[in-house]
């Protein structure tokens, strides 16, 4: 089977830094990304990692190691508007078929 | 540019009853996922397009899903005798065809089956 694990909640204060893990198990591997969503909003890109290493946006960086089946992502100078869930997403197949999601991590950001 | 949008937002039905789910793509988007997401947890995979052809249905809960895509636009989720199980945001996202794996989300459609 297909398993992505994130924590279910983190709590943090404004200013600070949170760091948000996913590890997987999937039958394929073609690039980690993650996903931001708001309460009753649609998911919206953030970041993708295909290769091992960090990536910044910003605000944003995240991490993958592959040998790991690891990756993270990084919220520094958290801000009031950046509580919502985040997902990790596994893309399992060359061709884009198809995509994995995990259960979601929700981010209490408090000031 | 318009994302993507679906419609209805909001939809109630009664169990047994069929329901047509609606989704439009961003204009050039060859790729179209549909997803389930039950209430506070992740999204589930259930069909992909490439254009009009579905080459993964395996996400399909049961028969009683189908979903087709015309003029590879539009894409319609058909879900027949609904279940009180099947009450969920239906969400469907878009992708450019140039090897991005960003997906480009709609609102969703929130089904309730009474």
């Amino acid at each position: 089977g297909q398993s992505l694990e994130q924590p279910s909640e983190v709590t943090a204060v404004e200013g600070a830094i949170v760091q948000i893990n996913c590890t997987y198990q999937t039958s394929g591997f073609y690039g980690l990304s993650w996903y931001q969503q708001h309460d009753g909003g649609a998911p919206t890109f953030l970041s993708y990692n295909g290769l091992d290493g960090l990536e910044e946006t910003g605000r944003f960086s995240s991490f993958l190691s592959r040998s790991d089946s690891y990756g993270y992502l990084l919220l520094q100078e958290l801000q009031m508007k950046d509580s919502a869930s985040y997902f990790c997403a596994v893309r399992v197949s060359y061709n884009f078929n198809k995509f994995y999601f995990g259960s979601g991590t929700k981010l209490n950001v408090k000031p | 540019g318009a994302g993507v949008s679906q419609s209805p937002s909001n939809k109630v039905t009664e169990k047994g009853k069929d329901v047509e789910l609606r989704c439009d793509p961003i204009s050039g988007h060859t790729a179209l996922y549909w997803y389930r997401q039950s209430l506070g947890q992740g999204l589930e995979f259930l069909i992909y397009f490439q254009g009009n052809s579905a080459p993964d249905k395996s996400g399909l809960p049961s028969d009683r899903f189908s979903a087709e895509r015309t003029g590879g636009s539009v894409s319609t989720l058909t879900i027949q005798r609904t279940q009180q199980e099947d009450s969920a945001v239906y969400l469907c996202a878009s992708r450019d065809s140039l090897g991005t794996d960003t997906q480009y989300f709609g609102p969703g459609t929130r089904l309730t089956v009474l």
